[in-house]
């Protein structure tokens, strides 16, 4: 398998529930992101990992939980969501942001969550 | 801050027609300049870039030109098609301080 890969691709839950998106590259990059995609709103920048490190949390609240255990894969958990938070959500990875920087983000299909 | 505007859309095209996507750009320094392209069901891909002042980005008949003296990076296609109905973002990254992206451009092309 190549490029990045997001499961599962569809999700729906209750508010109550616990959940988890993942994501996985295949692209031997060093960097990993997640952002939300919702109806009529610009993407919003979540989480940004470098070298498994998290290097950027835009305010995002703790019901959103990343978890990067290594340089391939990242995962979002999901507690107590609100109606409000269904969107779809993108993984993206980059070699960078240390060292090697090509300016490129490879995306995956992204997975499309919904709140009841 | 970096920002990214484009216009907002959506933009409905006969087959054949011309395109432009304008896209202007605020940055501390001089930004590296990106096209992502969103197919219906897919996640966004790179469609084109440009690195520097008067480079241009072309790829599957786009081009776009980074002008630095209008700030602007519009994305233009001379005969577009069915297949190019999509979303379209302007992005703009300062060596990778902060990736940002415009608010997307909805493309409808009709036969």
């Amino acid at each position: 398998e190549t490029g990045v890969t997001q499961t599962p691709r569809h999700l729906v839950m209750g508010m109550t529930n616990k959940k988890s998106l993942k994501c996985e590259q295949h692209l031997g990059h060093n960097a990993m992101y997640w952002y939300k995609q919702s109806a009529k709103k610009p993407l919003e920048l979540m989480f940004v990992y470098s070298l498994e490190e998290r290097v950027e949390n835009n305010s995002v609240p703790s019901r959103f939980s990343p978890e990067c255990p290594n340089s391939s894969h990242l995962f979002l958990h999901l507690h107590t969501l609100q109606p409000e938070d269904s969107a779809l959500y993108l993984c993206a990875s980059s070699q960078g942001r240390a060292g090697g920087y090509t300016g490129e983000l490879f995306f995956g299909e992204g997975s499309r969550l919904t709140v009841l | 801050g970096n920002s990214v505007t484009q216009m907002e859309g959506p933009v409905t095209l006969s087959e054949e027609a011309f395109l432009t996507i304008n896209c202007t750009y605020t940055a501390t320094g001089y930004p590296s300049l990106f096209w992502y392209v969103q197919y219906p069901g897919e996640g966004l891909q790179l469609l084109l870039k440009a690195t520097k002042a008067d480079d241009k980005g072309s790829n599957k008949g786009f081009e776009a030109t980074y002008r630095k003296e209008t700030t602007s990076f519009h994305l233009e296609k001379g005969s577009v098609q069915v297949s190019d109905s999509a979303v379209y973002f302007c992005a703009g990254d300062n060596y990778g301080q902060n990736f940002v992206f415009g608010p997307g451009t909805r493309l409808s092309v009709l036969p």
